[in-house]
């Protein structure tokens, strides 16, 4: 059964912080790696999206990739109270139908 | 934002009793999805659909039926409702099938009393 793990949380950070959110997963044929983030009572939308390994910066999000151990990660920079949210990491291992979504972590960012 | 559109957005109904879940999509996308997400499990695939009647099972698929007679429209049916059904159901739409770009609907909450 392909996994993938995340820490729950509650993660708290305040405000201006770096929040790291990891994310393991268990098929090394897995080929594309999403972030989602899903506030409290919506739906989840996508913010970042990696193929490579290595790092992959949009404004003040940084995915990172390292598939020989099996691990992404989510980095927010000057974290803000509006990114308190739950994140998703989800993993594709073919195509759309075959992604498998973690349970997610929740974010907190104190003001 | 994609125009995605799901109703009922919430439903009370009894164990034993049919209910039809409606995605109503204005992207013309190929690909839709049925998503259930539950505390601690994450999200994950009822059925999806790749074409009009084209469809297919997915991770949690039993005491689920789909339909789509249209490209916009994508049905969730529970034929018997059961207590273990009530979740929050997620319909998605992608453009392309090889790829985790989904775009969700605003989701159904549905109570199984």
């Amino acid at each position: 059964q392909k996994e993938v793990e995340q820490n729950s949380g509650p993660l708290s950070v305040p405000e201006g912080a770096i929040a790291s959110l990891n994310c393991t997963y268990s098929d090394r044929g897995s080929q594309s790696f999403f972030w989602y983030r899903q506030y409290s009572g919506k739906s989840p939308e996508l913010i970042m999206f990696i193929y490579s390994n290595g790092d992959k910066e949009d404004g003040r999000f940084t995915a990172q990739l390292n598939k020989a151990s099996q691990y992404v990660s989510l980095l927010i920079r000057d974290s803000q109270p509006s990114d308190s949210a739950t994140y998703l990491c989800a993993v594709n291992h073919g195509s759309a139908r075959q992604l498998t979504f973690g349970s997610g972590t929740q974010l907190t960012v104190l003001p | 934002d994609a125009g995605i559109t799901q109703s009922p957005r919430h439903k009370v109904t009894e164990t034993g009793t049919p209910v039809t879940l409606r995605c109503h999509q204005t992207e013309n996308h190929r690909y839709m999805y049925w998503y259930r997400q539950d505390p601690g499990h994450g999200l994950r695939l009822i059925h999806y659909s790749y074409g009009v009647k084209d469809t297919d099972k997915g991770e949690v698929s039993d005491g689920y039926s789909v339909s789509r007679s249209k490209t916009e429209d994508f049905l969730l049916t529970l034929e018997s409702a059961t207590s273990s059904q009530t979740s929050v159901y997620f319909c998605a739409i992608s453009e392309s099938e090889n790829t985790g770009e989904l775009f969700f609907g605003e989701g159904s909450r549905l109570t199984v009393l």
